[in-house]
């Protein structure tokens, strides 16, 4: 597509349900990011895949939370057993080189899953 | 390590007033600054970047930003605001070999009539 899509664009639910955010990068893109945005906060990384390895995890926040890319292409992230911190917009962004290059590879952000944990 | 510190959570200025968002970082090698824009609903656009070229970046939307490394600043600029500018703003830090950015807080502009 034109640009990186995310989906669902808004999703609520109930404390203790699993919920999974689907990603889907601009095509061509080896490397797909994926990030946090608490109300009033700035973004906090959470993983990045390159093609489908994901060399660094170091952001997530729990074992409840994983990720995983497929094709290297669609990614998805799960949260199981979903509190009410897990609240935020969950933003998904995408870069036609490695990711250890970012000063050649533009970070393309889709506009974003926004949980609701009630 | 690194770190970003956007003073200002909300700013409001004047259509036509300069615009002055400030960003100062932290890392531990040369960094690759960025300037972020995001309108309601919308993801992330990328406004200018500097990766140790020129210390005076142009970006898009008539934006710009100096890379002082005495002040470890990299503040953003626009000599006229319009309405259209009202968004959220964000800076981010890297470096070469880091696989991913560490952004600010964010500022949020308001600009009046």
């Amino acid at each position: 597509g034109a640009g990186v899509s995310q989906s669902p664009s808004n999703k609520v639910t109930e404390k203790g349900k699993d919920v999974e955010l689907r990603c889907d990068p601009i095509s061509g893109h080896t490397a797909l990011y994926w990030y946090r945005q608490r109300l009033g906060q700035g973004l906090e990384f959470l993983i990045y895949f390159q093609g489908n390895s994901a060399p660094d995890k170091s952001g997530l926040p729990s074992d409840r939370f994983s990720a995983e890319r497929t094709g290297e292409s669609v990614s998805t992230l799960t949260i199981q057993r979903t509190q009410q911190e897990d609240s935020a917009v969950y933003l998904c962004a995408s870069s036609l080189g490695l990711a250890g290059e970012l000063a050649k590879n533009i970070q393309y952000f889709g506009a974003g899953t926004r949980l609701s944990v009630l | 390590a690194q770190s970003v510190t956007q003073l200002g959570s909300h700013v409001s200025v004047s259509e036509g007033a300069l615009v002055l968002l400030r960003c100062n970082y932290s890392s531990s090698v040369p960094p690759y600054l960025f300037w972020y824009v995001q309108y309601p609903n919308q993801g992330l656009q990328l406004l200018l970047k500097y990766t140790s070229a020129a210390t005076l970046v142009k970006g898009i939307n008539g934006f710009e930003a100096e890379f002082k490394k005495s002040e470890t600043s990299f503040h953003l600029t626009k000599p006229s605001a319009h309405m259209r500018d009202a968004a959220e703003y964000f800076c981010a830090v890297s470096g070469p070999g880091y696989n991913k950015l560490i952004f600010g807080a964010g500022t949020r502009l308001a600009v009046h009539p």
